[in-house]
């Protein structure tokens, strides 16, 4: 147990609909990085935040943001969603300073 | 373009022999390397680092090498156990543009280790 959680662990949409993903980092980690990952891809930098900061964003198109809460907490929203949306959506985290990320059990969301 | 490259989709493996996965980049800002675990419906497990400063890593079965002029790096498991059957990812990073230390991952190797 890496000590990261995500929420929901499944999720099944349609297309055009909008979703919610939760992250929960371990507990002092500031940095929250969220990545996709799809069936031909390997996995796919999203964007990071630190302390509720945006501090880089990856190949996240623009139907796609993010957010990260006081109490550091993290939401990735993803809207107007298209079938190729599906994939697994990882969250992981990391201490400052630190290069190591600490990986949640990620998202599985399927768009019919 | 792909920076961080494995190019073997899977590999098998005997229990007791060394398993030895490969992983090459093109980015030589890339000052940080990682290798990954994952196992089906979960997330990737931290395995070990490298910092470019240094050329091998070990921790226990598992050493990393790097050889930065050959943009090279190796994970060796000795001696392979079937609990080490899993999908390996090698993966990348650093402090340039606005990278703020996201990792760049390779598609990954799918190792087998039969008893």
């Amino acid at each position: 147990d890496s000590g990261v959680t995500q929420t929901p662990k499944h999720l099944i949409t349609a297309t055009g609909q909008r979703v919610t993903l939760r992250c929960s980092p371990r507990s002092g980690d500031l940095s929250v990085y969220w990545y996709q990952q799809s069936l031909d891809q390997g996995l796919q930098f999203l964007i990071h935040y630190y302390n509720g900061e945006e501090r880089a964003k990856g190949n996240i198109l623009e139907r796609f943001s993010a957010q990260q809460f006081p109490d550091l907490h993290s939401e990735l929203n993803l809207s107007s969603l298209e079938l190729g949306d599906s994939a697994l959506y990882f969250c992981a985290s990391s201490v400052q300073g630190y290069n190591e990320q600490f990986f949640g059990p990620g998202t599985r969301l399927t768009v019919l | 373009d792909q920076q961080v490259k494995q190019n073997s989709p899977s590999l098998s493996v005997q229990e007791g022999r060394i398993s030895i996965l490969n992983c090459d980049y093109t980015n030589s800002m890339f000052d940080y390397f990682l290798w990954y675990k994952k196992y089906p419906a979960e997330g990737p497990t931290f395995l070990i680092s490298i910092s470019s400063i240094k050329d091998k890593n070990e921790d226990g079965r598992f050493t990393v090498f790097l050889n930065k002029s050959a943009k090279h790096l190796s994970l060796h498991i000795v001696p392979s156990q079937p609990g080490d059957s899993a999908v390996y990812f090698c993966a990348a990073s650093g402090n340039y543009g606005g990278s703020q230390g996201n990792l760049i991952f390779g598609k990954g190797t799918k190792l087998s280790v039969k008893p």
